[in-house]
C-alpha cells in the first residue's frame, strides 16, 4: 500500500487569504498525480492531473505544483473564499489501470 | 457531468445479509472503480475494472466481490454484511484520454 502523506490535516483561515498545503508519496514508479476537492455530503471532484517534473496547472485562483524526484507536490490558493471550503485530496498513480492512492486529505474552512 | 449513477443511494441491511450496489455510466469509460470512504481512512479501494469482465482487487478488498458483464455497469456485492462494512460507498470512472476520475453519488450503506 502506498504511503500518501497530506498536510496538514486542518486548516481555518480568513477570507481573502492564501494558502498552501502539501502532498508526499513515493517518487519510484511515478506516474501521475491527482488532486480532488471534496465538498461536504458531496463527491470528490477533479483539480488537477500532472505527470511531469516541474508541471505546474493552474483552475482559477487554485494552482499546484509537482515535484516527481523529491516526491512533493503543492496546491495554492490565492485569496481563499468561503466556497473554497473542502477537503483537498492527493492521488498518486503508479502504475497501469489509472489506479490511484487517496491520501486523507487537508480539510479548508475560510472563514468569512 | 459526468454521468454517473449509483443504486441504491441508502441502505439498511442486516448482519449476514448479502448487498448489490449498482454503478452505472452513460460516457463508455473503459475503467470504473468502487472505493469506500470512512473516518481517518480517506478513499480507499475496493476494486476496479479496467474492461468487461476485467477486474481485479484494491487494498481493502477482503468480503467484497464485483462484477463486469457491460461497459456501463460496475456491480459491488458484500458477500455476508457485517458492521465494520457500514460505510458510503463510492463508484468512479475513467478513460486513458481522460486519466481523472469521476465520481457518482455515493451509496450509504448501514449494517445493523
Amino acid at each position: 500500500i502506498l504511503n500518501v502523506e497530506q498536510s496538514p490535516q486542518s486548516l481555518h483561515v480568513q477570507e481573502g487569504d492564501s494558502t498552501n498545503f502539501t502532498c508526499s508519496f513515493p517518487s519510484s514508479n511515478f506516474y501521475a498525480l491527482h488532486w480532488y476537492r471534496w465538498e461536504t455530503a458531496k463527491s470528490p471532484e477533479a483539480l488537477f492531473v500532472m505527470t511531469l517534473n516541474g508541471d505546474e496547472k493552474k483552475k482559477g485562483r487554485i494552482s499546484a505544483t509537482l515535484n516527481t524526484k523529491e516526491g512533493y507536490s503543492y496546491l495554492y490558493i490565492k485569496g481563499s473564499q468561503p466556497e473554497d471550503s473542502a477537503t483537498y485530496l492527493c492521488a498518486p498513480q503508479t502504475g497501469g489501470y489509472q489506479k490511484v492512492t487517496f491520501g486523507t486529505g487537508t480539510k479548508l474552512q475560510v472563514i468569512p | 457531468d459526468a454521468g454517473i449513477t449509483q443504486s441504491p443511494r441508502h441502505k439498511v441491511t442486516e448482519t449476514g445479509t448479502p448487498v448489490t450496489l449498482r454503478c452505472h455510466q452513460t460516457e463508455n469509460h473503459r475503467y470504473m472503480y468502487w472505493y469506500r470512504q470512512d473516518p481517518g481512512h480517506g478513499l480507499r479501494l475496493i476494486h476496479y475494472s479496467y474492461g468487461v469482465k476485467d477486474t481485479d482487487k484494491g487494498e481493502v478488498s477482503d468480503g467484497y466481490s464485483v462484477s463486469r458483464s457491460k461497459t456501463e455497469d460496475f456491480l459491488l456485492t458484500l458477500e455476508s454484511a457485517t458492521s465494520s462494512q457500514t460505510s458510503v460507498y463510492f463508484c468512479a470512472i475513467s478513460e486513458l484520454r481522460v486519466p481523472e476520475q469521476y465520481f457518482g453519488p455515493g451509496t450509504r450503506l448501514t449494517v445493523t
